[in-house]
């Protein structure tokens, strides 16, 4: 499973555009990229998957290189509330059905957002 | 939406007590986890299980079972507690969705301390 690097920390203002990007250089061909986000006594919760180019949904964008070594979750205007713990995964979230290899997701040390008023 | 629901909230546990700890799904996902979480540590998975009465170790699997009689129910086990397993515990389900691969959606956490 491809190993992921991401900054342990990040400080931002609320209003502005947050970035916080991932590295995984040994990404696998099918392996797709996922981003949580983890409130503080609570289960993380899914934002974002992607496998190329680019995602956007209601809550935020992944950009994904060509070489997919990377990516990048773009958080636009953030506020107090976003606040959290992000987490980025690479995996075969297929994996091969019935193999026991399925859906298993390996979760780094993510990177604490702070946002300031 | 997607329901994960762990049985306790909070628990404190004495030394050597068999624990259990509960997790039920309201999806119908094949797939059941439970991780830990802790200070600097992250998460790391302990147990997984792929289909009833099946089961794969994850990285830390030492000092805890799993039981999956049910599809919608995953246990997790430890048979005689130690100070060490003092830790948050995560539930977690995902379903297999071919090409669109899967998301995982968690429980709210059981706090488990062992004294």
């Amino acid at each position: 499973l491809a190993k992921t690097t991401q900054p342990i920390s990040m400080d931002s203002y609320e209003g502005q555009e947050v970035n916080i990007t991932c590295s995984h250089n040994n990404i696998a061909t099918n392996d797709y990229i996922t981003w949580y986000q983890q409130f503080p006594s609570q289960g993380p919760r899914f934002i974002i998957q992607g496998y190329k180019t680019k995602v956007t949904n209601e809550v935020a964008s992944l950009f994904i290189p060509a070489d997919r070594k990377s990516s990048t979750l773009s958080l636009p205007r953030v506020s107090l509330s976003d606040t959290a713990v992000y987490y980025c995964l690479v995996g075969d979230p297929r994996g091969t059905h019935g193999s026991g290899n399925t859906g298993k997701l390996i979760f780094g040390q993510g990177t604490t957002l702070q946002v300031k008023p | 939406d997607v329901k994960v629901t762990q049985s306790s909230r909070y628990l404190v546990k004495r030394t050597g007590e068999k624990v259990f700890l509960e997790c039920v799904q309201d999806m119908d996902h094949e797939n059941m986890f439970w991780y830990r979480q802790d200070p600097g540590l992250g998460l790391r998975l302990i147990y997984f299980s792929y289909d009833v009465k099946m089961k794969e170790k994850g990285d830390i699997p030492e000092g805890y079972s799993v039981s999956r009689e049910k599809k919608e129910r995953f246990s997790l086990i430890l048979e005689s507690a130690s100070t060490n397993q003092t830790s948050m515990y995560l539930c977690a389900s995902s379903d297999f969705q071919g090409a669109r691969g899967n998301t995982i959606y968690f429980g709210e956490g059981s706090w488990l301390t062992v004294v």
